[in-house]
């Protein structure tokens, strides 16, 4: 099975900040990898899929980039409702995986 | 606009079986696959089956053999059947609609939208 490895767990930012989360996955996923924000007691929702794809609807300060084992999630200027959580989930192969996470604190 | 609702959680004692039902509208049911994901209390998420569109179905290794993943075409309708239940079972189930297939003898999973909101499992004593 494919193990995915998120970096930081936590990060504390600011309204403004430019934020990158990373994900590494233990083989090689070319670029089938997606992202998600969670909010607290709500669903996941799709940021980002095949690496760098926009989901319809996604402020476009999100962006994906990487392809094989590293990835990245960028926030471009953070804002105020973008303080959740967000997984990154590798679909390459079966089983499907997600990272453990990285919540996005207010500094 | 598609919508994706579970139903079916609760609380229910180690060793006990329940069954999540999710109801999906807005869109062409038959030709879509279905997915659970699970998250326990203060986790992460967890994928935990799949069926595609010609009935094919997986599990994680954690639910193999206990859990049984249907859909009934007619009714919009998939079910997670879940047999000899644990306290690590205990999560919030997803129900979502994703694009994974099987083409030339190679199944794939792909990324997932729309997602329900969630159906409690407990299980407990």
């Amino acid at each position: 099975d494919i193990q995915m490895t998120q970096s930081p767990s936590t990060l504390s930012a600011s309204v403004g900040d430019r934020v990158i989360i990373t994900c590494r996955a233990s083989q090689t996923l070319h670029t089938w990898l997606a992202w998600y924000q969670q909010k607290p007691g709500k669903a996941p929702q799709v940021l980002i899929y095949d690496a760098s794809t926009l989901q319809s609807g996604v402020p476009s300060r999100f962006s994906g980039s990487g392809s094989g084992t590293e990835f990245t999630l960028t926030i471009s200027s953070l804002q105020p409702d973008d303080f959740a959580t967000y997984y990154c989930q590798q679909y390459n192969t079966y089983p499907t995986s997600f990272g453990q996470g990285t919540k996005v604190e207010i500094k | 606009e598609v919508q994706v609702l579970e139903s079916g959680g609760g609380l229910i004692q180690p060793g006990g079986s329940l069954r999540l039902s999710c109801a999906v509208s807005g869109f062409t049911f038959s030709r879509y696959a279905l997915t659970w994901v699970r998250q326990a209390p203060g986790k992460g998420l967890e994928w935990v089956s799949a069926i595609i569109r010609g009935g094919s179905t997986f599990y994680a290794g954690s639910v193999q053999g206990r859990f049984t993943i249907s859909r009934d075409n007619s009714k919009n309708m998939v079910y997670l059947h879940m047999n000899s239940l644990r306290a690590e079972d205990t999560a919030v189930y997803y129900c979502a609609i994703f694009g994974g297939g099987c083409r030339g003898g190679s199944c794939y999973s792909d990324w997932i939208d729309p997602w329900g909101q969630g159906t409690l499992v407990t299980v407990s004593s």
